[in-house]
């Protein structure tokens, strides 16, 4: 079968490091996908993994190992406003990224 | 690039009643996506049309319905509305555009209160 696991909450102060952690079990897979959806907002796109590796954009960065079903999300110099709850997703199908399997979400809450 | 459009945002039912939700994609995509959200479940994937042609399909009833029009705009339909309804539905477009890999646009979603 498929299934996806993260984290439900965690806590860091602002200006730390965190990261947030996904694990997975697929037969096929195409890729992993790490979103932010603030609280009564709509998802917004983070990352997107398809080689093993450490992909690194601005102060997110995102790591997969497919040989381990693992990937995670590492957030440095948080802020406040990086409070919000991160998702992962992986696409178990080639060529159609669109039926994604998701984790419920890390709720990330950034103190002072 | 204009994003991802939902409406309504906000909905109130009544069980056994029926709702549509229009979703208008970004500009160009051709791929319309629909979940439903909700606290103890996550994101669960609906359906997915693509040139008017469902071509993915979750695992819910036969209740939940879409459609796809010429334009790329998507409808979702659900009939004999049930409490357990009650969600935010989101639909995502995606389309390849250059830099993109399939990546997932998400409108601001439909919350539908089913009483």
């Amino acid at each position: 079968g498929q299934n996806i696991d993260q984290p439900t909450e965690m806590t860091a102060t602002e200006g730390a490091i965190v990261q947030i952690n996904c694990t997975y079990q697929t037969s096929g897979f195409n890729g992993l996908f790490w979103y932010q959806q603030h609280a009564g907002e709509a998802p917004t796109f983070l990352s997107y993994n398809v080689l093993d590796g450490l992909e690194e954009k601005g102060r997110f960065s995102s790591f997969l190992s497919r040989s381990k079903g693992y990937s995670y999300l590492l957030l440095k110099e948080l802020q406040m406003k990086d409070s919000a709850s991160y998702l992962c997703a992986f696409s178990p199908n080639a060529g159609n990224n669109r039926k994604l399997i998701w984790g419920l979400g890390t709720s990330l809450a950034v103190n002072p | 690039k204009a994003g991802v459009t939902q409406t309504p945002r906000y909905l109130i039912k009544t069980r056994g009643q029926q709702v549509t939700l229009s979703c208008s994609p970004i500009s160009g995509h051709r791929s319309v996506s629909w979940y439903q959200q909700t606290p103890g479940q996550g994101l669960q994937f609906l359906f997915e049309y693509f040139s008017e042609t469902q071509r993915n399909k979750g695992n819910f009833p036969g209740r939940f319905s879409g459609r796809q029009f010429s334009n790329s705009r998507s409808e979702m339909n659900v009939s004999t509305l049930e409490l357990g309804d009650s969600a935010l539905y989101l639909c995502a477009s995606s389309g390849r555009l250059a830099g993109d890999t399939d990546t997932q646009y998400f409108g601001p979603g439909t919350r539908l209160t089913v009483l």
